[in-house]
């Protein structure tokens, strides 16, 4: 069965600084994997999707996830973060046959300071 | 657009009682998925329907039936609500089940089970 580990429950950063949420997958096969925001009260919305068409993914606000096979990783960044950027942040896996579910991570807040 | 739509928003149960959540969606897409989320679990799927006329339990089903009515609607249903079910319960769907494609998430239903 696919999975995802997020790494850390809580990532705090200041203003400026890079942010780094980590997130593993477990998958038998190069799987889809993609990163969701959350903010809060909300539903939550695409930042970003792995599809193999390329290994660094450009997502929106900013935010970039690489994809390293050898490490099975799927990192998410932001050279410089925005008050803005406060949220919950969850990766997700899904796989190629049809029928497959969405599985998500248990997520990370972000809390970015002054 | 209207995208996925959840009713209701609140609701406040007495153990026992019965409920049923109430999903949407306008975008034509063949697969939706009941997700509860809780502090520190992420997203945990309860049930998904990959196309109309088909549902299969996800992480959590106990407690839990679904009925996907048509097309457009996927409901969730509780039939003696218990305390351990307090939880945000968010449903979303995509174009198909498996694959790259981005899921759309509803505004979520706060549910409190006393």
């Amino acid at each position: 069965a696919q999975s995802v580990t997020q790494l850390g429950s809580h990532v705090s950063v200041s203003e400026g600084a890079l942010v780094l949420l980590r997130c593993n997958y477990s998958s038998s096969v190069p799987p889809y994997l993609f990163w969701y925001v959350q903010y809060p009260n909300q539903g939550l919305q695409l930042l970003l999707k792995y599809t193999s068409a390329a290994t660094l993914v450009k997502g929106i606000n900013g935010f970039e996830a690489e994809f390293k096979k050898s490490e099975t990783s799927f990192h998410l960044t932001k050279p410089s973060a925005h008050m803005s950027d406060a949220a919950e942040y969850f990766c997700a896996v899904s796989g190629d046959q049809a029928g497959t579910a969405l599985i998500f991570g248990k997520g990370t807040t972000l809390s970015v300071s002054s | 657009n209207a995208g996925v739509t959840q009713t209701p928003k609140f609701q406040v149960l007495k153990t026992g009682q019965s409920m049923t959540l109430q999903c949407a969606q306008d975008m034509n897409h063949n697969s939706m998925y009941w997700y509860r989320q809780d502090p520190g679990m992420g997203l945990r799927l309860i049930y998904y329907s990959a196309s109309e006329g088909t549902t299969d339990k996800g992480e959590v089903p106990n407690g839990y039936n679904v009925s996907r009515l048509n097309k457009r609607e996927f409901s969730l249903r509780l039939e003696s609500a218990a305390p351990s079910q307090t939880s945000v319960y968010f449903c979303a769907s995509v174009p198909r089940a498996g694959g790259a494609t981005e899921a759309f998430f509803g505004q979520g239903t706060r549910l409190t089970v006393v």
